[in-house]
């Protein structure tokens, strides 16, 4: 079955660098590829997606970008702040868009990130 | 707010003992999915339902069941409770015509003493 390895486990940056975290993947059939932010406590927000077909996707300062050969992609966020800090999980799945299929997602082990100000 | 909802928020129960947690999809998403997720093992998916029908099945335990209702809510049986059990447990719901774009409720803490 399809594995998501996710680098870095931790990641520490200061308020207005940027930050990268990277995943790989195992199942070349995996076709959708979403980031998650997910605060203390509370429910995993889905913060950008990027499907198989397309190679970058951009929303404000987040950016992902994916590789199908290489099977790996990564998550962008430039000029940081303090409310980025969270812990930010990868996940793939096999969607599609024929309502009813199995698109569970395969998630990550996430990354800590910290931004201080 | 994701439009998924979740109730208990909060259950403690004791070793042995079974527990029902229930998931009310976003209006119109006929997909619900269970997520449990621990310290050690991260975000796992356990099961998904689609109208009703069992779609997929991940890594759930035996002890384990769920189903979805007429109604599209879903509830998630846990039975012969063990300490390992304690976690956050998420449902999501998928929107429908996307490639599996899933929102997820505020999850159910489970503690098992």
């Amino acid at each position: 079955g399809e594995n998501v390895e996710q680098h870095p486990s931790t990641l520490s940056v200061q308020e207005g660098d940027s930050a990268v975290i990277k995943c790989t993947y195992s199942d070349s059939a995996s076709n959708y590829f979403p980031w998650y932010k997910q605060e203390l406590g509370k429910r995993p927000q889905l913060i950008i997606d990027i499907r198989s077909n397309v190679g970058e996707k951009k929303d404000q300062r987040i950016a992902v970008t994916l590789n199908k050969t290489a099977k790996h992609f990564s998550l962008h966020i430039t000029e940081t702040q303090p409310e980025d800090s969270a812990v930010y999980f990868c996940a793939a799945s096999m969607g599609s868009y024929y309502g009813g299929s199995q698109g569970n997602l395969i998630f990550g082990k996430g990354t800590k990130l910290s931004v201080k100000p | 707010d994701s439009g998924v909802t979740q109730t208990p928020k909060h259950l403690i129960t004791a070793t042995g003992q079974r527990v029902t947690l229930r998931c009310s999809p976003r209006s119109g998403d006929l997909s619900v999915y269970w997520y449990q997720q621990s310290l050690d093992q991260g975000l796992q998916f356990l099961i998904q339902y689609y109208n009703g029908e069992e779609r997929a099945k991940g890594n759930i335990l035996e002890r384990f069941s769920a189903q979805q209702f007429p109604d599209l809510h879903s509830e998630l049986n846990l039975s012969s409770l063990e300490l390992g059990d304690s976690a956050l447990y998420f449902c999501a719901s998928s929107v429908e015509g996307t490639l599996g774009e899933q929102y997820f409720g505020p999850g159910t803490r489970l503690t098992v003493t």
